[in-house]
């Protein structure tokens, strides 16, 4: 079964505007991992968060993660049509497996 | 670095024929995972090794499936006999030991069985 549910389903913005998606997940996790995937590609890890973690940055990416909720937020701002993808969370509960979310297909309009 | 690397890349085949998939991780991985992904049941779980040995299968929709990892640079996944409802992306992915790793999936293999 999924344990992230990410919202919204599809996404379309212009280029240069800010993106943001969420995941809400069902347990209580060690981390939060955010993937990307092109079409026809395979999943890319952009940024993980830890459980005791708030906040983390990387490049134009933040990642927010919320414990009380079960939920996290990704955000891209200045998007590029480069960042036009599908867009997964990934919870790690207990163990070594994730498991994922149903995803965010983001279009960025040039 | 090589990255994970799955073949082929694309198969079609018939119904009831036997499926080999084959996926060479990252070296120095100790993790190899298998997955599925459809459009309906999006990206599914269905059996991870650690150094080599199979961890939980819990996700292998039935005994028609199987994998092996006979060595750390080498795995399997096996369908016999075939059905048109195992029609998926399977995707390979590697990660260093557990804990807070990342994991590094190949490009996928496009399976289609008519």
């Amino acid at each position: 079964s999924q344990q992230g549910e990410e919202d919204p389903q599809a996404l379309s913005i212009q280029e240069g505007e800010n993106a943001t998606m969420n995941c809400s997940y069902k347990t209580s996790i060690n981390n939060l991992q955010w993937y990307r995937q092109n079409s026809g590609r395979g999943l890319v890890h952009l940024i993980l968060i830890r459980s005791n973690e708030r906040e983390k940055h990387s490049g134009r990416l933040r990642v927010t993660l919320d414990t009380s909720k079960k939920s996290s937020s990704l955000l891209i701002t200045a998007s590029r049509a480069a960042d036009t993808a599908s867009y997964f969370c990934a919870a790690q509960s207990s163990g070594d497996k994730l498991t994922f979310g149903t995803g965010t297909r983001l279009a960025v309009r040039p | 670095d090589a990255g994970v690397i799955q073949s082929p890349r694309h198969e079609v085949t018939e119904m009831g024929q036997e499926v080999t998939l084959r996926c060479k991780p990252i070296s120095g991985h100790d993790y190899l995972f298998w997955y599925r992904q459809t459009m309906m049941r999006g990206l599914e779980l269905l059996i991870y090794f650690n150094n080599n040995v199979p961890i939980d299968d819990s996700g292998m929709p039935e005994d028609r499936f199987s994998a092996k990892m006979p060595n750390a640079s080498f795995s399997t996944l096996k369908i016999q006999p075939s059905e048109p409802r195992d029609s998926a992306v399977y995707f390979c992915a590697s990660s260093e030991d557990r804990g807070y790793q990342p994991q590094h999936f190949g490009d996928g293999t496009r399976l289609s069985i008519l």
